[in-house]
């Protein structure tokens, strides 16, 4: 079946450092794969995507590329801020039946320090 | 536009009752997931409506079940509470139109039982 394995947290960063978390995927053909994040209290929402091998989604200052050969869509950020404190989970899109649903990693805590 | 909303906020239910949570899609979409989140875990697909049925469920029992209205709002119902149902629903929603596979999520109800 599909999973989605996300390197443990939680991961604590001083402000401006560089970010990497890393994401793994199983699943048959080519699922879409997603990052989302999830700040305290709310619900999930989208950060970026990559629908085929080689893209490079990106926004925010966060990007990931869907690399088929290690079956792999590591999230990276620059230069991180106190305010991209939140969860981040790693996601991959396939069809089940006639559902596109989403299975998710089990998310990672980022904590950035001033 | 209208982002997703759901409803209630919070709810609180005893071991055994029933409950019925509330998703206004967002505005063009014609497709609702439901996911259920444990403390500290990802969330898990339950299950996805379209044209007002059921196409895709995850791996959870019948007492889950849900409708969709015509103008694609939706309901998750769950009878039967168990202890371990407490979690943070979360309602999806997406279009069929075109290649985009986005979901995007509303703020969650946070049920509770007891």
């Amino acid at each position: 079946g599909n999973s989605v394995t996300q390197m443990e947290g939680p991961v604590t960063l001083s402000e401006e450092a560089f970010l990497t978390i890393n994401c793994t995927y199983t699943a048959t053909g080519y699922p879409s794969l997603f990052w989302y994040v999830q700040y305290p209290g709310e619900g999930l929402q989208l950060l970026l995507k990559a629908t085929k091998a080689d893209d490079k989604g990106s926004n925010k200052g966060f990007e990931a590329t869907y690399r088929k050969e290690t079956t792999s869509f590591h999230l990276e950020k620059g230069s991180v801020q106190v305010s991209d404190s939140a969860v981040y989970f790693c996601a991959l899109s396939r069809h089940s039946g006639s559902a596109r649903q989403l299975t998710f990693g089990s998310g990672t805590q980022l904590t950035v320090l001033p | 536009e209208t982002g997703v909303t759901q409803s209630p906020t919070h709810l609180i239910k005893t071991r055994g009752q029933q409950v019925t949570l509330r998703c206004s899609s967002q505005s063009g979409h014609n497709t609702v997931s439901w996911y259920q989140q444990a403390l500290g875990q990802g969330p898990q697909f339950i299950f996805q409506y379209y044209r007002e049925e059921e196409n895709g469920r995850g791996n959870f029992p019948p007492r889950f079940s849900g409708l969709q209205f015509p103008n694609y709002s939706s309901e998750l119902n769950v009878n039967a509470l168990e202890l371990d149902d407490s979690a943070l629903y979360l309602c999806a929603s997406s279009s069929t139109s075109g290649s985009s596979y986005e979901q995007y999520f509303g703020p969650g109800t946070r049920l509770t039982v007891t």
